[in-house]
This record gives C-alpha cells, sequence and structure tokens, in this order.
C-alpha cells in the first residue's frame, strides 16, 4: 500500500509558465512534508517543506501548498527555468515515529521546454 | 548541512556475485540510511544503520542479503550479496541533519548497480 502517491510520472511545461508538481498521501499521521529534487546520476537534495500547521511555504520561486482535509499537497514552481528539469519526489514523515523516516512517492519527472 | 561521498557511482555486476556500496560523511552522524530505488519506484528504506549496533531492517529486506556495516559515525557500507538481475536499482545512502522543527535529509549521489 503506497502511502504517499505522485500519479503523474511525468509533466512537460513551457519556460516561464507555472509547473504544478501534485502529491497525496493517505497516512493521516504525517505531518512533516518534503519535496527533493533529483538530477540524473545525482542523488536527492532538499528543495522545500512544509508542516502540517501551515497550509502555505514559500521559498523564492516554489511554493507548496498543504490541503490536509484532502491529504494533498503541491509544489508550484514559477517561473519555471529549464534548469528545473528533473524528477521530484515528494516525501512524508510523521514526529510520532521516533527515529528519522522519510516515505517517498515515486517520483514526478519535469520537463521545462526551452 | 552535509556532504556524503558514495561509490562505487555506477557498476555492471555478474550474478550471484556481491557489491559493496561505500558511504563517507563529512561529520559525525548518529544514524545512517540506505534507500534502494528501483526502475519506476519509490526511494525505498532499506535499513537504518547506527554506529555501534546492528543495522535495522525494514519489511522485506534482510541481512543476508543487504549486509550493512557501521564501523564509526562518517561511515558505512551496504552490500549487495549473491545478486541476481532484480537487484538492479540505485542505492542510496542518507543522513538526518537536526532542525529546529524537522530533520532534514542528505543524500549520496547514488550507486547505479546494473546485475547480468
Amino acid at each position: 500500500d503506497q502511502q504517499v502517491k505522485q500519479n503523474s510520472p511525468s509533466l512537460s511545461v513551457q519556460e516561464g509558465r507555472i509547473s504544478i508538481l501534485n502529491c497525496d498521501y493517505t497516512n493521516s499521521m504525517f505531518d512533516y512534508f518534503l519535496w527533493y529534487k533529483k538530477y540524473p546520476a545525482e542523488g536527492p537534495t532538499f528543495l522545500i517543506s512544509i508542516s502540517s500547521i501551515k497550509d502555505k511555504n514559500e521559498d523564492g520561486r516554489f511554493t507548496v501548498f498543504l490541503n490536509k482535509s484532502a491529504k494533498h499537497l503541491s509544489l508550484h514552481i514559477v517561473p519555471s527555468q529549464p534548469g528545473d528539469s528533473a524528477v521530484y519526489f515528494c516525501a512524508a514523515s510523521y514526529s510520532g515515529a521516533g527515529s528519522y523516516q522519510l516515505t517517498f512517492g515515486k517520483g514526478t519527472k519535469l520537463s521545462v521546454i526551452p | 548541512s552535509a556532504v556524503i561521498s558514495q561509490k562505487p557511482s555506477r557498476d555492471i555486476c555478474q550474478r550471484g556475485t556481491s557489491l559493496t556500496i561505500q558511504c563517507q560523511v563529512d561529520s559525525q552522524v548518529t544514524m545512517m540510511f540506505w534507500y534502494r530505488q528501483q526502475p519506476g519506484q519509490s526511494l525505498t528504506l532499506i535499513a537504518t544503520a547506527n554506529q555501534g549496533s546492528e543495522a535495522t531492517y525494514e519489511s522485506g529486506f534482510v541481512i543476508d542479503k543487504f549486509p550493512i556495516s557501521r564501523p564509526n559515525l562518517t561511515f558505512s557500507t551496504l552490500t549487495v550479496s549473491n545478486m541476481s538481475p532484480e537487484d538492479s536499482s540505485i542505492y542510496l545512502c542518507s543522513v538526518e541533519v537536526a532542525r529546529r522543527l524537522y530533520s532534514e535529509a542528505f543524500f549520496g549521489q547514488g550507486t547505479r548497480l546494473t546485475v547480468v
């Protein structure tokens, strides 16, 4: 049973437009959500996160929105740039886990077309 | 932040052989984590490696298949034993850095393993 779902394996967006990457989760105990970005032949790097006590977190061109009632979060990239082309992983964790553990989605490959 | 050096970056191995992946961190960390990403799949946690004790394995992963060493607070190895083509994956080591409100994960660059 996949607790974190990214239902779109790929997404293509024109440069300068908005990219919206979606993520759904099923475990209501998750209280922290993170987005990671992964280029080919590199490990994932942290991008942005949001706590369940918030519904929005913004960092430059990147904004993450959280809808707890729908168990849904999304990452918005505005404006999209060719360098944003990468695989984006949504991850979730909960503070009651004791030891740290992230649960990842399968990733969405974003292609930004110049 | 934490800088993680992972090697080899890629390898092609014969079935039935074993490969040991090394992970070096530039600072001391309590826990190190090993993940696997099979083609088209999520990053899946294999095990958590604590220094001075046996690794804790997630459901579906066993020590005989994925032995882990953690000799000190900056280094760990993961061995993929008796490999089969199904073990072809990207293997990643990761460490946790505690922030004020959450923990942030840093990853090595990954090891792309192909078993033929």
